[in-house]
């Protein structure tokens, strides 16, 4: 099992829909979560943090963190087609060591 | 304020040749790390640095693999020799201090090993 799981996709909305990612992680250890968004050839850039159990809201996303069932999703309201990229789900475990994993991504397509 | 900048963009080797990376992270961030990205798959820790400490670098393949941060701000990632599996991207990213902080990605280096 991989530490950190998401769906590869990939995802397919239509413009304007919302658009739901989910991510599980395996270590109950783990303390903050962050989703990444990454165009094809290009690095991850960060679009939200979270390290509270509910629901943060950044414009059109929300990031929903349940620490209790050991999963974060994001929801993407009003998909753009500029929204198309591979998001990434990023899991920090509070060690004296640190640890950043990320999972494999999924793939999210906004179809005009 | 200057993003994280590495270099080479892109490198083209034949197997068993070595080959290094540079990063220079965003100034006044202490912590660096090295990421290895395999196509369709997300970026994978090599290395992290706390200033010039290697804290984590539990996943670095130390036969072949090598890196180094002297000052605590340029680091240098280095392959010898070169295998067919090392082709990848090669990420630097860096943050301000503790690692539940942000982390800022450079724009990778993409490595082809003929």
């Amino acid at each position: 099992q991989k530490e950190v799981e998401q769906n590869s996709g990939p995802l397919s909305v239509p413009e304007g829909a919302i658009a739901s990612l989910n991510c599980t992680y395996s270590d109950r250890g783990s303390q903050s979560f962050f989703w990444y968004r990454q165009y094809s050839g290009k690095s991850p850039e960060l679009i939200m943090s979270i390290y509270s159990n509910g629901d943060k809201e950044d414009g059109r996303f929300t990031a929903q963190l349940n620490k209790a069932s050991q999963y974060v999703s994001l929801l993407i309201r009003d998909s753009q087609p500029s929204d198309s990229a591979t998001y990434l789900c990023a899991v920090n475990v509070n060690t004296n060591a640190g640890k950043s994993t990320f999972g494999d991504g999924t793939t999210l397509t906004v179809k005009p | 304020e200057a993003g994280v900048v590495q270099s080479p963009r892109y490198k083209i080797i034949e197997k068993k040749q070595p080959v290094a990376f540079w990063c220079n992270p965003i100034s006044g961030h202490n912590t660096l790390y090295w990421y290895r990205q395999n196509l369709g798959q997300g970026p994978e820790l090599l290395i992290r640095y706390e200033n010039e400490e290697a804290v984590d670098d539990s996943q670095l393949p130390k036969d072949r693999f090598s890196a180094e941060r002297l000052k605590g701000v340029d680091s240098t990632l280095k392959i010898q020799p070169a295998e067919l599996g090392d082709s990848a991207v090669y990420l630097c990213a860096s943050s301000s201090g503790q690692f539940l902080e942000t982390q800022y990605f450079g724009p990778g280096t993409r490595l082809l090993v003929l």
